[in-house]
């Protein structure tokens, strides 16, 4: 069983309020992504990182920010929420295995702003 | 157009019946993942293939690399298998593609 966690699962906020969601791996994975699926969408890849003090966006163009100064760690936080950041994040941490990528997913965060 | 793109979109099976969810994907890869969410979000990573077939229990996955196909079968279904079965292809690096999804509804 893969050991990523994430926090909170739900959040509903405010607008205008800054917001933390919390990713954390045990499995001392390099490689660490936050991805952005709303209801019945396909998950896109908004940040990822290839290790410590290594961070880029992805795909899809992201008001949020991330920071990954430890291994372990990979938040990512939005400054100022808006209705349309509602919606579900997920964390995933990867390593290679058996010559490919094994990707392992936390369980979400769904993110409501009023 | 979607680089993945996954068919069908939503199924309902009875209890016990065989199925198959497609995957057909346009870009060079160099894996492809099968993943299952459950109901509440969390993901699964069910399969990952570069060629042939993989078997666990009774989910099968195929690959033919030439088509840029795969497919995802379920024998003996059952409702403990409802879920979203997503597809997602791996480029080079750490880029990925992923499918809309097949929403799946096992009926006892």
């Amino acid at each position: 069983e893969a050991d990523i966690y994430q926090t909170p699962r739900y959040l509903v906020i405010g607008t205008g309020k800054k917001i933390t969601l919390e990713c954390s791996q045990t499995m001392g994975h390099d490689k660490m992504y936050w991805y952005q699926q709303d209801p019945g969408m396909e998950l896109h890849l908004i940040h990822y990182s290839y290790g410590v003090n290594s961070t880029e966006k992805g795909d899809l163009s992201s008001e949020s920010t991330v920071s990954r100064i430890r291994t372990e760690h990979f938040p990512l936080t939005l400054e100022s929420a808006r209705p349309s950041h509602t919606s579900q994040y997920l964390c995933a941490s990867s390593e290679y295995k058996a010559g490919s990528v094994e990707q392992y997913f936390g369980p979400g965060t769904r993110l409501t702003v009023t | 157009k979607n680089e993945v793109e996954q068919s069908p979109q939503n199924l309902t099976a009875q209890e016990g019946e065989f199925i198959t969810i497609n995957c057909s994907y346009s870009v060079g890869i160099s894996a492809l993942h099968w993943l299952q969410q459950h109901p509440g979000g969390g993901i699964v990573s069910l399969f990952m293939l570069s060629s042939g077939k993989k078997k666990h229990g009774r989910l099968i996955a195929t690959i033919n690399i030439q088509e840029k196909h795969s497919s995802l079968h379920i024998t003996a279904s059952h409702p403990r298998d409802s879920a979203v079965y997503i597809c997602a292809a791996r480029l080079g690096g750490n880029q990925f593609y992923f499918g809309t999804g097949t929403s799946l509804t096992v009926i006892p």
